[in-house]
């Protein structure tokens, strides 16, 4: 099987700007979620999708968006970028059953110039 | 609320030798999951080990296994005969139901390093 798949691996954008990235999860998995990791604040999660319905979601402001597709492939968007969401942005895939274990994609790595 | 606390921010060991990582957690729930997860340099996270709350006994993958202590809400990390390659930031996280949904937290790592 295909493992998580991330797309782009690294984006470069200026303040005010938005961006959007990719989530393809392994196949059969239909619960995705997103963390954010810096340096300063280690891995923080930002939300989960289920079925195409948001389940839970992290302390992040509302620039911060995700929605998912029918194939369970998920994309986050975030919306007038600031300096501190520079960071690596990482994608999990589950079944999303109780105990699940989290497979992760290779990331995005997101610069914020 | 739910935190994951490991105490050790770097730890160095020598090639085929062991190594235990120490992880501590903070919960009020009876049914959970613990992981432990490594991030090479690569970024890309992978699995090491997961453990469920309700099994006594420690889990076990090749080389690395946990000393799981439940009422001491401790979950460490041992590596025997280690390699070039386990050298990586390594992560306990713990997993949970709340409002229906599955949450997953971590700590902050421990960054290994594996000497020649």
């Amino acid at each position: 099987k295909a493992g998580v798949t991330q797309t782009p691996r690294y984006l470069i954008k200026t303040r005010g700007q938005q961006v959007t990235l990719s989530c393809s999860p392994i196949s059969g998995h239909r619960s995705v979620s997103w963390y954010q990791q810096t340096p300063g604040q280690g891995l923080q999660f930002l939300f989960e999708y289920f079925s195409e319905t948001q389940r839970n979601k992290g302390n992040f402001p509302g620039r911060f968006s995700g929605r998912q597709f029918s194939n369970s492939r998920s994309e986050m968007n975030v919306s007038t970028l600031e300096l501190g969401d520079s960071a690596l942005y990482l994608c999990a895939s589950s079944l999303g059953q109780p105990g699940d274990t989290q497979y992760f994609g290779p990331g995005t790595r997101l610069t914020v110039l | 609320a739910q935190t994951v606390t490991q105490s050790q921010p770097e730890m160095s060991v020598q090639e085929a030798e062991t190594v235990t990582l120490s992880c501590t957690y903070d919960t009020s729930e009876s049914d959970y999951y613990l992981f432990w997860y490594k991030q090479p340099p690569s970024r890309q996270m992978i699995l090491v080990i997961r453990q469920e709350a309700y099994k006594q006994q420690n889990a076990t993958e090749n080389r690395f296994s946990v000393n799981f202590q439940k009422a001491a809400k401790s979950f460490s990390l041992k590596i025997s005969d280690s390699q070039l390659g386990d050298a990586a930031m390594y992560f306990c996280a713990y997993r949970f139901t709340q409002g229906g949904s599955e949450k997953l937290v971590f700590g902050k790592g421990t960054k290994l390093t594996v000497n020649p």
